[in-house]
């Protein structure tokens, strides 16, 4: 049972233009949400997080939005850059919790 | 500082025998956590440890199995691994029991074959 869901394996954008990333999840306890980067061989990076008690949160280029009624959030990334493309993933927990549960992830490729 | 620090980085084994993960984590971080990738599956949880105890646990058969040092290392076990084993495994540390989630960090990883 996947609580957390990124139905787009893949996403193609042109250099300079906007990057949406989307998520979906199941679980009325997650409270607390997270995006994460990653390139091959190397481990996950934390990009930007958001609690419930928000809809939206920015830093610099990346801006996550919450809708909680929807159980959906996206990471816009404005303007995208080659260096960019990367695999997405989309992370939730209970704030205190202890485990985070995560999505597939989506590959980003940003053409220059 | 350090970061997170797994080895092996990779490892070939065979069916049915047994593996065994190190994660050192970043000095100062108390709390370590394992997830194994997959393509497709994204990350599982396996499980998490605080000062030597088990705090968490996902849906892992039995062969999985860890535990922390009082140096917060982390050592994760698989016994009778099976060909569906063969994943990239990620350690996470954290200061503590994080306030907030994003207090951990990843190593690199190490990426297991089984044949």
């Amino acid at each position: 049972d996947q609580q957390v869901k990124q139905n787009s394996p893949s996403l193609s954008v042109q250099e300079g233009r906007i990057s949406i990333l989307n998520c979906d999840y199941t679980n009325s306890m997650f409270d607390y949400f997270l995006w994460y980067k990653k390139y091959p061989a190397e481990g996950p990076t934390f990009l930007i997080s958001i609690s419930s008690i928000k809809d939206k949160n920015e830093d610099g280029r990346f801006t996550v939005f919450l809708n909680k009624s929807a159980k959906h959030l996206s990471l816009h990334i404005v303007p995208s850059q080659p260096g960019d493309s990367a695999v997405y993933f989309c992370a939730a927990t209970a704030l205190y919790g202890n485990k985070l549960v995560f999505g597939a992830g989506t590959i980003l490729r940003v053409k220059s | 500082k350090a970061g997170v620090t797994q080895t092996p980085r990779y490892l070939i084994k065979t069916r049915g025998q047994q593996v065994t993960l190190s994660c050192s984590p970043i000095s100062g971080h108390r709390s370590v956590s394992w997830y194994q990738q997959t393509p497709g599956q994204g990350l599982q949880f396996l499980f998490e440890y605080f000062s030597e105890t088990q705090r968490n646990k996902g849906n892992f058969p039995g062969r999985f199995s860890g535990r922390q040092f009082s140096n917060s290392r982390s050592e994760m076990n698989v016994s009778t691994l099976e060909l569906g084993d063969s994943a990239l495994y990620l350690c996470a540390s954290s200061p503590a029991p994080p306030e907030t989630p994003d207090g951990y960090t990843f190593g690199s990883g190490t990426r297991l074959t089984v044949v």
